[in-house]
């Protein structure tokens, strides 16, 4: 069975740091993209970026460009999401994916993490 | 880039069947695989879906997916109406490595 394991709710102050994981299991972690979305509080779904965990190659939506940070730890089979100075607009919830293969298999979701900045 | 548009929100009745859009802006439907997502209130999003028309284990035939060339629009139809089929809906494509989201239909099931 595929998992992906987010952690729970976070509570931040502006300009602190954070790095959220997402645990993956039940599958081949470095053969399939692993997207990150943003839902803000009554709104929709919004692509930040993918990566591939078998070489970290990753690609950005232009909107997060240089806001976030994506990497993985292939050892833990774990991606991150990840930001240098949090902001009260990064108030949202956030969800990993991963992506389908475009040859049978379908995408699966974490069950989110929410974080709330607010001094 | 291209856009893909939905409908805001749909309404009908249980049992009967509801169909929701997804038109993309620009490029053909074809070129990329369409996913649709469903969203229940308070939970993640989970795929109903795949490339156009692939359902993924555990999601019931009353769910299904079609692309349209002529309208270049991507559909998602769920027959047989259920009060648990209330949700937000989201169409997902790809732009190059780029992934585009619909801005998701309200579907209500009164």
């Amino acid at each position: 069975e595929v998992r992906l394991v987010q952690s729970g709710a976070e509570v931040k102050k502006p300009g602190e740091s954070l790095k959220l994981p997402c645990k993956a299991s039940g599958y081949s972690f470095t053969n399939y993209w692993i997207g990150w979305v943003r839902q803000m509080p009554g709104k929709g779904l919004e692509w930040m970026g993918i990566i591939y965990p078998g070489d970290s190659d990753t690609r950005y939506s232009p909107s997060f460009q240089g806001q976030v940070t994506m990497s993985v730890d292939k050892s833990i089979t774990t991606a991150y999401l990840g930001w240098n100075s949090l902001k009260a607009s990064d108030t949202a919830m956030y969800y990993c994916a991963r992506l389908g293969d475009g040859l049978g298999t379908p995408p699966d979701w974490g069950q989110g993490t929410t974080v709330t900045v607010s001094s | 880039n291209f856009m893909l548009t939905q409908p805001h929100s749909v309404s009908e009745s249980p049992g009967k069947t509801v169909t929701i859009s997804c038109t993309r802006s620009s490029g053909s439907i074809a070129s990329n695989y369409v996913q649709w997502y469903q969203q229940r209130p308070g939970s993640a999003p989970t795929t109903v879906i795949y490339e156009d028309n692939q359902r993924p284990s555990g999601i019931p035939d009353r769910f299904s997916g079609s692309i349209d060339s002529s309208s270049n629009s991507a559909s998602l139809t769920i027959s047989g109406l259920k009060t648990e089929d209330e949700a937000d809906y989201y169409c997902q494509s790809y732009d190059d490595s780029n992934v585009v989201f619909g801005g998701g239909t309200k579907l209500t099931v009164l």
